[in-house]
Formats: C-alpha cells, structure tokens, sequence
C-alpha cells in the first residue's frame, strides 16, 4: 500500500514564506511522479495550483510554486495571504495509479 | 472554460450500487483532448483518487476499489458516469467529477462535488 505523507498542520504569520512537502513511501519524488498541488477551502471543490511538479494553472497566483527539495515534492507560498488559509493535498503518479497525500492545513496567524 | 456538473442519487442502500453522472460543458468528451475522471472525499477526511476513462472507452481505477468500479462516457449526451457497487458506509463521500490531461499529469477542472450518503 502506497502512502504518500504530508505535515498534518502548519502555521505562517501573514507576509511570510512557507514551504509544504510530499513525500513517498517508494522513495525519493521525481518528476516522474508528476506531481500536483490543490488548495481546498471548506465546502468548496479542491482547486489546482501546480502541476508536473512546477507548472502552474493560468489562474494560479504568482506567490505558489513547485519544486522538489530533499527527495520530496514541496509547495512554497511566498508573502502569504490571508486567504491561503486552507487545506493543501499533493497528488503523486505511481504509474497507471494517483495518489493524494493526507492533506496539510495551513493556518495564517 | 470547462465546466461539469455531477448528478445522482444522494441516497444509497447498503450493497446496492452507486450510480453517478457528470455533465461536461464548454469541451466534448470525444474529443480526445482530456481523460474524464472520478475522485471522492469523505466527509472531513482526505481525497482519493478512483479512476478515468477516455472516450475510447479505455479506463484505469484505483486498485483498491478496482473490483467494484464501472466508468463509462455516453459521447451523444456529453457525459461520463461512475458506478460503484457493493456499497457500504465507508463509501459515503463527496464525488467530484474531473478532467485529467496525461501529457503534464494535470488535473484542471472539477465539478463543485455531489454527496453520496450510504444508509439504509
């Protein structure tokens, strides 16, 4: 069984930089792995930021991009808002198959 | 813009089969610029990936809910649908309809999702 981990919480004053990660169970991320990056708001459909690792959306704020760091795929927002309150799940390609990471909350204090 | 819309009943006996359609607007479905597909989220839980299918009619599911998945595209009505049967408690979810380019791995555009409750 596949698992693919994401930090359960994390927290960033407003104006600040965090960065959140994706990592596998099989190993080290590649982009092989293809992955994905969606923000979800309660009661709302989750929305895609960031694809094939570093590809954003055209409605994607300039502030999130993609990369791999240390053998796991990462989204840093940089000057966050207070509206990127949210849920963020990664989504990871295992050849024929997807899957999503836990979900990582991000709070804006 | 692509937009899609997912229909169904809201309400499920347990063992019975879970039947889902999503209407696709603003693209075809025979196009064959995007795959079609299904993903679910159960209530404050995460998101799980369940299949695709292209308008050929080749599809690929999710292995650990593989047995029970049916997906199929209906090219005339501009629609694709999930059937998942043997229903139980644990299927309860919000299903959400997607497009799904393979050349990038993107997912672009989702439906704003349907509760499916399993209950008798």
């Amino acid at each position: 069984q596949t698992v693919v981990t994401q930090e359960p919480s994390l927290t960033v004053s407003p104006g600040g930089t965090v960065t959140l990660t994706c990592a596998s169970s099989t190993g080290a991320v590649t982009s092989g792995y293809y992955p994905n990056w969606f923000q979800q708001k309660p009661g709302q459909a989750p929305r895609p930021l960031i694809y094939s690792t570093s590809n954003i959306h055209s409605w994607t704020p300039a502030r999130f991009s993609g990369s791999l760091l240390g053998g796991k795929a990462a989204l840093t927002l940089s000057g966050v808002q207070p509206e990127d309150e949210a849920e963020y799940y990664c989504l990871l390609y295992y050849g024929g198959a997807w899957v999503f990471g836990g979900g990582t909350k991000l709070t804006v204090l | 813009q692509v937009q899609l819309q997912e229909s169904g009943p809201g309400l499920v006996k347990p063992s019975e089969t879970l039947s889902l359609t999503c209407s696709v607007s603003g693209a075809s479905v025979s196009s064959g610029s995007h795959y079609w597909s299904w993903i679910r989220q159960p209530p404050g839980k995460g998101l799980e990936w369940i299949g695709y299918i292209y308008y050929s009619g080749s599809t690929n599911s999710n292995p650990s809910l593989k047995s029970r998945v049916t997906i199929s595209v209906d090219t005339s009505k501009n629609q694709f649908s999930l059937k998942l049967s043997s229903v139980t408690a644990a299927d309860t979810a919000v299903y959400y309809c997607a497009t799904y380019i393979p050349q990038g791995g993107s997912f672009d555009y989702w439906g704003q999702g349907t509760l499916v409750t399993v209950s008798s």
